[in-house]
């Protein structure tokens, strides 16, 4: 499974859009990017993934470099909600049986 | 949100002793897991389930067993608790792209 890294922590001002980087430069070819986030003290929430095109849902869109070494994460409008670790997670559609590697994320704290 | 539930929320106990967690879901879905969550390690996969009866180790099964005798239902039995299994567990969920997972709200148990 490729590594991704991320910045430890970000701060967004509430109503601006919210970027997150992640870099994975030794992502394989069939290797997806998802994201999920971990509000605090909840379960994690699935929120995105792609594989080369640009990705949109009503959570966030997703941008992935066209050498597919790194991504980034837009929260189009930030609300205080979104405050959250936010992790990127690079790993095959289906591979390892869903066993996914968390890592530490992106603290993002959403600021008034 | 998905149909998923933990129970008990929280347990403290006593080392030694068994404890069941359980986890149910109402999406049918056939891809169930179980993580736990400690600080400085983030989320890491137990045990997880491709179908009934159908069980496999994840990265942290030592000490853990698990069951799974019913789609909805995914047990995990810490057979002889110990302190260092004090930690927030998670069960998650997901159908055909293993990937996204649907997770619970947690169960924090405490073992003194």
């Amino acid at each position: 499974d490729a590594k991704t890294t991320q910045p430890t922590s970000m701060d967004c001002a509430e109503g601006r859009a919210a970027n997150l980087p992640c870099n994975h430069s030794t992502i394989s070819g069939n290797e997806y990017v998802y994201w999920y986030r971990q509000i605090h003290s909840q379960g994690p929430q699935y929120i995105i993934h792609g594989l080369k095109n640009n990705e949109t849902n009503e959570m966030a869109s997703l941008i992935i470099t066209e050498d597919r070494k790194s991504s980034t994460l837009i929260l189009p409008h930030a609300t205080l909600r979104d405050t959250a670790v936010y992790y990127c997670i690079a790993e095959t559609y289906g591979g390892s049986q869903g066993n996914l590697i968390f890592g530490k994320g992106t603290k993002l704290s959403v600021k008034p | 949100d998905a149909g998923i539930t933990q129970s008990p929320r929280h347990k403290v106990t006593e080392t030694g002793t068994p404890v069941t967690l359980r986890c149910h879901q109402t999406e049918n879905h056939r891809y169930m897991y179980w993580y736990r969550q400690d600080p400085g390690h983030g989320l890491r996969l137990i045990h997880y389930s491709y179908g009934v009866k159908d069980t496999d180790k994840g990265e942290v099964s030592d000490g853990y067993s698990v069951s799974r005798s019913k789609t909805e239902d995914f047990l995990l039995t810490l057979e002889s608790a110990t302190s260092s299994q004090t930690s927030v567990y998670f069960c998650a969920i997901s159908g055909q792209t293993y990937n996204e997972q649907f997770f619970g709200p947690g169960t924090r148990l405490t073992v003194l």
